[in-house]
């Protein structure tokens, strides 16, 4: 069964702090990996993709990283903010799953000021 | 560019009615799925449709139906509503690689 699982379900930091944030799946024959982003009671905001040929993909002071062979993505957050509290999820389409993302539960982070 | 809109924003229903959420997808993209979040968990894939057919369908059972138009946007069709159908419903368009969500409908059953 193709699952995507992220430990811990919390995460609580103090501001400046640089984080990762762990994402492991059962199956190494993905499509592509998506991380997003949920505030409270809101939607998904796509933060990076990383295409299965792909190690690492940087925007701005995220960094996502892949390694397809241990089934393990990584966000690294870097300098944290206040502003960066929410839940982060990652999302797997794995290989010949049309456009259908299996989704960890999150990981709802806080950063204390 | 809108993103991808969705409505209602909230709704709430009885037990047993039936209720039908609403998606627009971005400009251009021919792909809508939908997703079922509950309270403190990831989203669940329902369905997926492209070209007004349904082309992939998640665990869940036919009380759960759909419908795309020409123009591409879609409808979710919940019959027979339970409890347990409360939950945040997100769509996604996609053209591509990139999967873009709608802030979602709360649908709450009582």
């Amino acid at each position: 069964k193709q699952e995507v699982t992220q430990i811990p379900a919390a995460l609580s930091v103090p501001e400046g702090e640089n984080l990762v944030l762990n994402c492991s799946f059962t199956d190494s024959a993905i499509y592509n990996l998506q991380w997003f982003r949920q505030d409270p009671g809101k939607g998904l905001t796509s933060l990076l993709l990383i295409q299965s040929s792909q190690r690492e993909q940087t925007s701005g002071r995220l960094n996502a990283s892949l390694d397809k062979s241990s089934g393990r993505s990584t966000l690294y957050i870097a300098a944290s903010q206040p502003g960066d509290s929410a839940t982060y999820l990652c999302a797997v389409r794995f290989t010949g799953a049309n456009s259908k993302l299996t989704f960890g539960k999150g990981i709802t982070l806080s950063v204390r000021p | 560019d809108a993103g991808v809109t969705q409505s209602p924003t909230h709704l709430i229903k009885t037990r047993g009615q039936q209720v039908t959420l609403r998606c627009s997808p971005k400009s251009g993209h021919d792909t809508v799925s939908w997703y079922q979040q509950a309270l403190g968990q990831g989203p669940q894939f329902i369905f997926q449709y492209y070209e007004e057919e349904e082309r992939q369908r998640g665990n869940f059972p036919d009380r759960f139906s759909g419908h795309q138009f020409p123009n591409y946007s879609s409808e979710l069709n919940v019959n027979a509503l339970l409890l347990g159908d409360s939950a945040l419903y997100l769509c996604a368009s996609s053209l591509g690689l990139w999967q873009y969500f709608g802030p979602g409908t709360r649908l709450t059953v009582t």
